[in-house]
């Protein structure tokens, strides 16, 4: 079955601080992996995503992912963080254009001075 | 270029009621989605529709049903109203079939509490 992991429900760090967000996956032949960040009381808008070619994906708020197809991992970092990144991040994936994405329970990142 | 709106932002409802709840996806999107983010459980798909045809449906009893509008605007219904189903409902739109694998634009959601 087609599933996204994320390994930590909480992290936190303090401010200025570098981060990484894990994220597994159900491997598959073709597969398309998403960031996307809620902050309180908020929907969720897209970090970045990964659809093809280069494997280190950079999205907005200086967030990065990498894309690791031997370990079906799709990591997300930033290299410092600020109180502002406070929120719940959800790693999802999806398996075609046709399929519905599949989202993983999410991680809430705390943000200390 | 307005984003997708949901409506009401938030809805108190008795068990046993029914609560309707609306989405209007970004303009030129054909895709809406419906997603429930209860307390701790994440985000769970509810349903798929795509040019006003049901796509695909989560694992929800039947009393969770929607439709979607020729202007592909959509509505969720849920019928006889349970504690648990006090939950943020989160609708999101993309262009369709095709572009799905672009991602989804998320509304604010609509808070239902259920007392």
């Amino acid at each position: 079955a087609q599933s996204v992991t994320q390994l930590d429900s909480q992290v936190p760090v303090f401010e200025e601080a570098p981060v990484e967000l894990r994220c597994n996956y159900s491997s598959s032949v073709s597969v398309y992996l998403f960031w996307y960040v809620q902050y309180p009381n908020q929907g969720l808008q897209l970090l970045l995503k990964y659809l093809s070619g280069s494997t280190l994906v950079k999205g907005i708020n200086g967030f990065e992912a990498e894309f690791n197809k031997s370990q079906t991992s799709f990591h997300l970092r930033k290299p410092s963080v600020h109180i502002s990144d406070t929120a719940e991040y959800f790693c999802a994936v999806t398996y075609s254009s046709a399929s519905k994405i599949i989202f993983g329970s999410g991680t809430r990142l705390s943000i200390r001075p | 270029e307005a984003g997708v709106t949901q409506s009401p932002t938030h809805l108190i409802k008795t068990r046993g009621q029914q609560a309707t709840l609306r989405c209007s996806p970004i303009s030129g999107h054909t895709s809406v989605y419906w997603y429930q983010q209860a307390l701790g459980l994440g985000l769970q798909f509810l349903l798929w529709y795509d040019e006003g045809e049901e796509r695909n449906r989560g694992n929800f009893p039947p009393r969770f049903s929607g439709r979607q509008f020729p202007n592909y605007s959509s509505e969720l219904n849920v019928n006889a109203l349970e504690l648990e189903d006090s939950a943020l409902y989160l609708c999101a739109s993309s262009w369709g079939l095709r572009e799905g694998t672009y991602g989804y634009t998320f509304g604010s959601g609509t808070r239902l509490t259920v007392v």
